[in-house]
């Protein structure tokens, strides 16, 4: 079973504040990685779609990179602000034929 | 808004029974996807369709069946429900290969009692 973790868990910053964390996947094959946004009540939204080792993608105050060599994508969120409080998925894929593997997200609080 | 749809929005039912959840989009999108959202698991493919009547198993895909007879429209059957299947069931489309980026229906609430 192909294993997708993330780190931390959870998180609780202050506004204001720049945080980041890591999906770790296994870096024997790669396909894709995707990042979602998932907040409470409601359904999860793409941010990024990732494809290239090196990659770095950026919308607004967050940005992702990707290190398919080591098995490893950080996301970061510069100045985080309560409105970014939510889980954050990222979702493998090693092949073409493979689904998609989520991993078990991170839950982002941010305190005013 | 990705124009993606999913009845009911909630459901109770019995054990044993058989229950069956839709999922419709309005984009024309050639995959299609069932997930279930577990505490502790996240997101978990249960059954995905690369058009129509065309279908692949996902990781957790015992119990389920799905079907597809048109690109609009992706069905869920739980044949004869359990307890286990109790959760919150997401459908998602995505419009090229399966490296674009999925959107995500608004979520089935199902309570299997």
């Amino acid at each position: 079973i192909l294993n997708v973790e993330q780190s931390p868990q959870s998180l609780h910053v202050q506004e204001g504040d720049s945080t980041n964390f890591t999906c770790s996947f296994p870096s024997s094959n790669f396909y894709a990685l995707h990042w979602y946004r998932w907040e409470t009540a409601k359904s999860p939204e793409a941010l990024f779609v990732m494809t290239l080792n090196g990659d770095e993608k950026k919308k607004g105050r967050i940005s992702a990179t990707l290190n398919t060599k080591e098995g490893y994508s950080y996301l970061y969120i510069k100045g985080s602000q309560p409105e970014d409080s939510a889980t954050y998925l990222c979702a493998f894929m090693k092949t073409s034929y493979d689904k998609v593997i989520f991993g078990p997200g991170t839950s982002l609080s941010v305190i005013p | 808004d990705a124009g993606i749809t999913q009845s009911p929005r909630h459901k109770v039912t019995e054990t044993g029974t058989p229950v069956t959840l839709r999922c419709h989009q309005t984009e024309n999108h050639r995959y299609m996807y069932w997930y279930r959202q577990d505490p502790g698991h996240g997101l978990r493919l249960i059954h995905y369709s690369y058009g129509v009547k065309d279908t692949d198993k996902g990781e957790v895909s015992d119990g389920y069946s799905v079907s597809r007879s048109k690109t609009e429209d992706f069905l869920l059957t739980l044949e004869s429900a359990t307890s286990s299947q109790t959760s919150v069931y997401f459908c998602a489309i995505s419009e090229f290969t399966s490296r674009g980026e999925q959107y995500f229906g608004p979520g089935t609430r199902l309570t299997v009692t």
